[in-house]
């Protein structure tokens, strides 16, 4: 399924650079999410955005900044990130942010490796 | 506390059947997924249960019991390609949020 894309799919960087995530999605969905997923425990919720409003924060270091432009356009801007960030980053979209039955799409993930 | 448990690994036979377990502890629910995950790739969604009971969807079945706090989702005539992860989902009624188990890792062995 290719709903959902995520660029790059693979990120190197040091502690004090700057880089951005990007995720697009094609489904026409209003609501579109960050996640965190290290080995071995659960998807951690980041951000969620619902038409373009920030909807969740949920307790995320100032060094993850999200930016959402439009309904199809997701980023996570990372600046002077720790070591413990690395880890799989997934965007996901859905119809709209809490409707029931509506499952969430997920992209491939950004696997980002803090040196 | 929010709180979801499943088995860690499991590892069954292919052409076999396996039933892989959640619990769950949340402050509200709106329904519970089930999702596929192979390694490296985007999490995909199997199953949605909201009301009691059992839905089946060709090999995958998905049971729920809110009184329980329990799940299962059921894998027949098991292939080496469900050799995956496998994450239960709820969906909290507060805030809609999506609380996910840490997943539980098939290997299907020949």
């Amino acid at each position: 399924e290719t709903g959902v894309t995520q660029t790059p799919r693979h990120l190197v960087m040091g502690m004090t650079n700057k880089k951005s995530l990007k995720c697009e999605q094609h489904l026409g969905h209003n609501a579109m999410y960050w996640y965190k997923q290290s080995a071995k425990k659960p998807l951690e919720l980041m951000f969620v955005y619902n038409f373009k409003e920030q909807t969740e924060n949920n307790s995320v270091p100032s060094r993850f900044s999200p930016e959402c432009p439009n309904s199809s356009h997701l980023f996570l801007h990372l600046h002077t990130l720790q070591p413990e960030d690395s880890a799989l980053y997934l965007c996901a979209s859905s119809q709209n942010q809490g409707e029931g039955n509506q499952p969430q799409h997920f992209g491939d993930g950004t696997r980002l490796s803090i040196l | 506390g929010q709180n979801i448990d499943q088995p860690t690994e499991m590892t069954a036979t292919e052409g076999a059947i396996v039933q892989i377990n959640c619990t769950y502890q949340t402050s509200g629910f709106n329904g519970l997924f089930w999702y596929q995950q192979h390694a490296g790739e985007a999490p995909t969604f199997l199953s949605y249960n909201v009301l009691d009971g059992l839905e089946e969807k060709g090999r995958f079945s998905s049971f729920l019991s809110r009184s329980k706090g329990y799940s299962y989702l059921l894998l027949k005539e098991l292939q080496m390609k469900d050799s995956a992860s496998y994450l239960c989902a709820v969906r909290d009624t507060g805030g809609f949020k999506t609380i996910f188990g840490a997943g539980t890792r098939l290997f299907v062995k020949a």
